[in-house]
């Protein structure tokens, strides 16, 4: 089974800084990585995906995320936030077999601040 | 034009009582999921159907009963309402059964009393 540790549970920083939420997973097989936004009062959208091919993965909003297999991790990175980026930033994933599902991080408040 | 939504957005109700969410989408996509959010945000799937057939129940109370009339359409009925189901309900959809993006509702927040 597979399983995913955000390890920051909440990330301050100043408007235009420099941000990287952190991901690690963990699974047997081959998989497939996300990263969703949860804004507050609402649903989750996908920033960025990884499903195969280059290991930088270009999202919406200026994200970008990089696979690294070897340390099984999936690290969310802007270079330049600004005070609309505050939200809730889950990294999820599945696993590339049969009717997988999508197991979620605990999430990660990103709270940026002028 | 809303990809998946849901209703009722809130739902105030007390323990005991029997409710239902509904969610459509019109993505035309197979598969659909209903995730179930606490208290601390974590997310945790809870059904999922492929072209209106159960295919994901994940240890789920039974009192929890989806029902998918069209594959367009996932409705999520609770009975015998506890404290412990307040919670906010994500319905989502995919084009495949799990390893493809999923696009999410708005989310009902049940508040149980």
């Amino acid at each position: 089974a597979q399983s995913v540790t955000q390890l920051d549970s909440q990330v301050p920083v100043f408007e235009e800084a420099p941000v990287e939420l952190r991901c690690n997973y963990s699974s047997s097989v081959s998989v497939y990585l996300f990263w969703y936004v949860q804004y507050p009062n609402q649903g989750l959208q996908l920033l960025l995906k990884y499903l195969s091919g280059s290991t930088l993965v270009k999202g919406i909003n200026g994200f970008e995320a990089e696979f690294n297999k070897s340390q099984t991790s999936f690290h969310l990175r802007k270079p330049s936030v600004h005070i609309s980026d505050t939200a809730e930033y889950f990294c999820a994933v599945s696993e590339n077999s049969g009717y997988s599902t999508l197991t979620f991080g605990k999430g990660t408040m990103l709270l940026v601040s002028p | 034009d809303t990809a998946v939504s849901q209703t009722p957005k809130y739902l105030v109700t007390q323990m005991g009582n029997d409710k239902s969410i509904k969610c459509e989408q019109n993505l035309g996509h197979d598969t659909m999921y209903w995730y179930k959010q606490d208290s601390k945000k974590f997310l945790k799937i809870m059904f999922s159907y492929n072209n209106k057939e159960l295919i994901i129940n994940e240890t789920v109370p039974n009192r929890f009963s989806p029902k998918s009339p069209d594959k367009a359409h996932l409705n999520l009925h609770i009975n015998s309402l506890e404290l412990g189901d307040s919670a906010v309900y994500f319905c989502a959809s995919s084009p495949f059964p799990g390893t493809y993006e999923q696009y999410f509702g708005p989310g009902t927040r049940l508040t149980v009393t």
